[in-house]
């Protein structure tokens, strides 16, 4: 079984400083990393994914994300946020051969001017 | 191509009544799933399709729930006998391929259910 913890429910930070939000999860297999972002009252959009390859992956809006396989993380970065990052974060796995994402409980990142 | 289109995008329904509701995915992305959504909380995983076929259904998927997706386009979601517990967020993702092949999953707004 796999599961996501997400481990800060709210980040507040104010604009221009650095963010990690943190992502831990739990698999006896290798698994493909998701990080989703909800915008109020939108659906999930993909940030990033990491398959395979590359630690390090980078995504839209400036985030990036470093697969780290021994301490089973895969946080989320940005060097600096802006007022328009304010919104909920999501960190999702999925396992080969399983069709389905489990998600973590989000993170809501705050940017505060 | 206008994105993963959920419809309606808000419901509020009687407990008892029954309720539908409707996704279209991106055209030509052969998968597509189901997920709740409530307050608070990641979305969890529903039910999936690759074409028309239902491969795969949650142990969340209760026997009130069913899904659909003739044609293998559109996709519906009917839930019988409504609950309050019922009352979610309902996503609708789809997707051309697996992500192992690098596919990702796109998600629509969402259907908010609420069960008065």
């Amino acid at each position: 079984a796999q599961s996501v913890t997400q481990l800060d429910s709210q980040v507040p930070v104010f604009e221009e400083a650095p963010v990690e939000l943190r992502c831990n999860y739990s698999s006896s297999v290798s698994v493909y990393l998701f990080w989703y972002v909800q915008y109020p009252n939108q659906g999930l959009q993909l940030l990033l994914k990491y398959l395979s390859g590359s630690t390090l992956v980078k995504g839209i809006n400036g985030f990036e994300a470093e697969f780290n396989k021994s301490q089973t993380s895969f946080h989320l970065r940005k060097p600096s946020v802006h007022i328009s990052d304010t919104a909920e974060y999501f960190c999702a796995v999925r396992g080969p051969g399983r069709r389905a994402l489990t998600f973590g409980s989000g993170t809501r990142l705050q940017v505060q001017p | 191509d206008t994105g993963v289109s959920q419809d309606p995008r808000h419901k509020i329904t009687k407990r008892g009544q029954n309720v539908t509701f409707r996704c279209d995915p991106i055209s030509e992305h052969n998968r597509l799933y189901w997920y709740r959504q409530t307050l608070g909380q990641g979305p969890e995983f529903l039910t999936y399709f690759q074409n028309e076929a239902q491969l795969e259904k949650s142990r969340l998927l209760s026997d009130r729930f069913s899904a659909e997706r003739p044609k293998g386009s559109f996709s519906t979601l009917e839930i019988q006998r409504t609950e309050q517990g019922d009352s979610a967020m309902y996503l609708c993702a789809s997707s051309l391929g697996a992500e192992s092949q690098g596919a990702g999953a796109f998600f629509g707004q969402g259907t908010r259910l609420t069960v008065v």
